[in-house]
């Protein structure tokens, strides 16, 4: 299958601090990406949508100036942690697609930890 | 009603039996099926696509859709441990919005 990559897959941030992470498609050009997040033993929880070349589209109740997303080509998206509290602490994961109905392809997915 | 169900499991085989994996989805114009397979901690990997009715099978495992009972299903065969894991069922409608099923937890029984 096609190949996503996500960085960092592991990262440590203080409190307050910003953190970037990092989606890219490796093989394929991938007109949507998809954010998601996940806690321990739940189900994936889609954050937000993006396409290349526009405005995320955000899940209700997710804040978009916490978390920053931003979609510039068609190989990379990234999404951005501002002003991190521990409550934020989750994995985060992303997803990627060429076409409207194929296959989404996943990252390695980031583990965030907020002290 | 969720648009995509999945029964939450756990689902329990012994090593060698089939395991039979059950997803439901609400919207009709869904157009893409998916399953992933998601192991604790990692992230969901995909294993099987389907797109039209019937079943289609991939070594160990066979997809099975019926769009008129908007049923898709995952069989696996001669079960192992290492399929331990979470299966999810994806949906994907004409106009590209795709959702998941909370997943169904698997465990093999050596």
């Amino acid at each position: 299958g096609a190949v996503v990559s996500q960085h960092p897959s592991r990262v440590i941030c203080k409190s307050g601090t910003s953190v970037k992470i990092e989606c890219r498609s490796l093989d394929f050009q991938a007109t949507t990406m998809f954010w998601y997040r996940q806690f321990p033993k739940k189900s994936l929880m889609l954050m937000a949508t993006s396409n290349e070349g526009s405005k995320a589209t955000y899940e209700q109740g997710v804040e978009k100036d916490k978390f920053l997303i931003n979609h510039a080509s068609l190989t990379l998206s990234t999404l951005t942690v501002t002003s991190a509290h521990p409550e934020d602490s989750s994995f985060y994961i992303c997803s990627a697609r060429e076409r409207p109905i194929t296959e989404a392809f996943f990252g390695q997915g980031t583990r965030l930890t907020v002290v | 009603q969720k648009e995509v169900e999945q029964n939450s499991g756990p689902l329990s085989v012994p090593e060698g039996a089939i395991a039979s994996l059950n997803c439901t989805y609400s919207d009709r114009v869904s157009q893409s099926f998916f399953w992933y397979r998601q192991y604790s901690g990692k992230s969901p990997e995909l294993i099987m696509s389907i797109y039209s009715n019937g079943d289609k099978e991939d070594g160990r495992f066979t997809a099975q859709l019926n769009k008129a009972s908007q049923y898709v299903s995952l069989l696996i065969r001669d079960s192992q441990p290492s399929d331990s894991a979470t299966y999810l069922c994806a949906v994907v409608t004409n106009a590209g919005k795709s959702t998941f099923g909370d997943g169904t937890t698997l465990t093999v029984k050596p």
